[in-house]
């Protein structure tokens, strides 16, 4: 099984920051890895896919890059709604692996 | 709009059964596969396994720590897709969610193919297994 591990697991940022988060796969995944985004009680929520494209009413202040096993999910400017969990995901193979997760609190 | 809802949580006992449901709209049901995500308590996303669509020949895939124990099945004349869990252990209590995978063609340099993507998720059906 292909695993991913995030970093880092909790993320303390103030709104207006720029934050990246990380995503490493245990074997090579090309560009094939998605994010999500987690809100407290909320059902999870696409941001990214193919690695880099950006779902489709996903704010511009997302961006995804990377490939082979090192990923990154960066947001440019935090907005008081951008804290939540986030998971990266790997659409390589099965079994369809997730991170751990990386909660990003408010400073 | 495209919707999933499940339905048929509740509580268990050890060794129990307990059979899900995930009833779609909006989408052409027999073209698309569903899988399902669990997640317990205050703990990360975990992928259970899928059914794949009629192209697919409805091949199905599980995650270890439930193969041999549940089975996800489909009616499309329902548009219902089934998760029958058995053997349940305590271990398994969670919230499940029913996604859609999408996908995407991609051709780049590297070659062509298709990206996948869970972009519709259900509000999730809790399963406590608990005596």
């Amino acid at each position: 099984d292909i695993q991913l591990t995030q970093s880092p697991s909790f993320l303390s940022a103030s709104v207006g920051d720029r934050v990246t988060i990380t995503c490493r796969a245990s074997q090579g995944i090309s560009s094939h890895l998605a994010w999500y985004q987690q809100k407290p009680g909320k059902v999870p929520e696409l941001l990214i896919y193919g690695a880099s494209a950006l779902q489709s009413g996903v704010p511009s202040r997302f961006s995804g890059s990377g490939s082979g096993t090192d990923f990154t999910l960066t947001i440019s400017s935090l907005q008081p709604e951008d804290f939540a969990t986030y998971y990266c995901q790997q659409l390589k193979s099965y079994p369809y692996t997730f991170g751990q997760g990386t909660k990003l609190e408010i400073k | 709009e495209v919707q999933l809802v499940e339905s048929g949580g509740g509580l268990v006992q050890p060794g129990g059964s307990l059979k899900l449901s995930c009833a779609a709209s909006g989408l052409t049901f027999s073209g698309s596969a569903l899988h399902w995500v669990r997640q317990a308590s205050g703990k990360g996303l975990e992928w259970v396994g899928r059914i794949g669509s009629d192209a697919d020949t409805y091949a199905t895939t599980y995650g270890a720590s439930v193969k041999g124990r549940f089975t996800i099945s489909r009616d499309d004349s329902k548009n219902t897709a089934y998760l029958q869990m058995n053997s349940l252990k305590t271990e398994d209590t969670a919230v499940y969610y029913c996604t859609r995978l999408e996908r995407s063609f991609y051709y780049d340099s590297s070659g062509y193919g298709y990206f996948y993507y869970m972009d519709v998720w259900g509000k999730g059906t809790t399963v406590t297994v608990s005596s």
